[in-house]
């Protein structure tokens, strides 16, 4: 079955600070997609990234960079040095191939972690 | 380019009353799915459809109907809604389902049922 589990609930960090969020995923297939989205207060849901199970690479962009380890079934995502802009709830999902009868594509949330980045 | 549009962005119903909230797409997607986030928690699907006509539940249908007459619109409907129905609903469309392309979420609406 699967699932994703960010466990930390919330972080609460002083801008400029550096801030890593978890995410531990659960899988059987071998093609499968990551993704990251950010919930501001407003409440829409922002697109951040999207990786699948064949690309380790790690990423950057600008002060986003993300951790991809198959080994530890890992996904972790890092800000650094956090700005208060930045404050939002955190959204690490899952996406497995379609396949008959089972997943049509939709993704598989985290409980999400809310960050507060104070000034 | 509208994306995916949601309506209504708010409101607020009496238990036991109906309503139906609508997702309209404009990018010819046939894959399409209605979340609900209670709060705290993250999104669960609630049904989907893989094109026009087709449509199958997902984890949390109880309560809900939805059709799919059209490419274009995915309505939600609530049935004799309930205070646990009370939640922020989003919309989503993809071109396919391979996981490898872009998610397009509508901004939400939230509804609560007193």
């Amino acid at each position: 079955a699967q699932k994703v589990t960010q466990a930390q609930t919330e972080i609460s960090v002083v801008e400029k600070e550096d801030v890593t969020l978890d995410c531990v995923y659960e899988t059987r297939d071998t093609t499968y997609y990551l993704f990251w989205y950010k919930q501001p207060p407003s409440g829409e849901l922002v697109f951040l990234i999207r990786r699948n199970s064949f690309d380790e690479q790690n990423e950057i962009s600008g002060r986003y960079s993300w951790n991809f380890q198959k080994s530890t079934s890992s996904f972790n995502f890092t800000i650094t040095a956090s700005q208060v802009v930045d404050s939002a709830v955190y959204f690490c999902a899952l996406s497995e191939a379609p396949n008959y009868g089972g997943s049509q594509g939709n993704l598989i949330f985290g409980k999400g972690t809310k960050l507060s980045v104070k000034p | 380019n509208a994306g995916v549009t949601q309506t209504p962005k708010f409101r607020i119903l009496k238990i036991g009353q109906s309503m139906t909230l609508q997702c309209a797409q404009d990018m010819n997607h046939n894959y399409m799915y209605w979340y609900r986030q209670d709060p705290g928690m993250g999104l669960k699907l609630i049904y989907y459809s893989v094109g026009a006509g087709i449509t199958d539940k997902g984890e949390v249908p109880n309560g809900y109907n939805v059709s799919r007459s059209t490419t274009e619109d995915f309505p939600l409907r609530l049935e004799l809604a309930a205070p646990s129905q009370t939640s922020v609903y989003f919309c989503a469309s993809t071109p396919r389902a391979d996981g490898g392309n872009t998610i397009y979420f509508g901004e939400g609406s939230w509804l609560t049922v007193v």
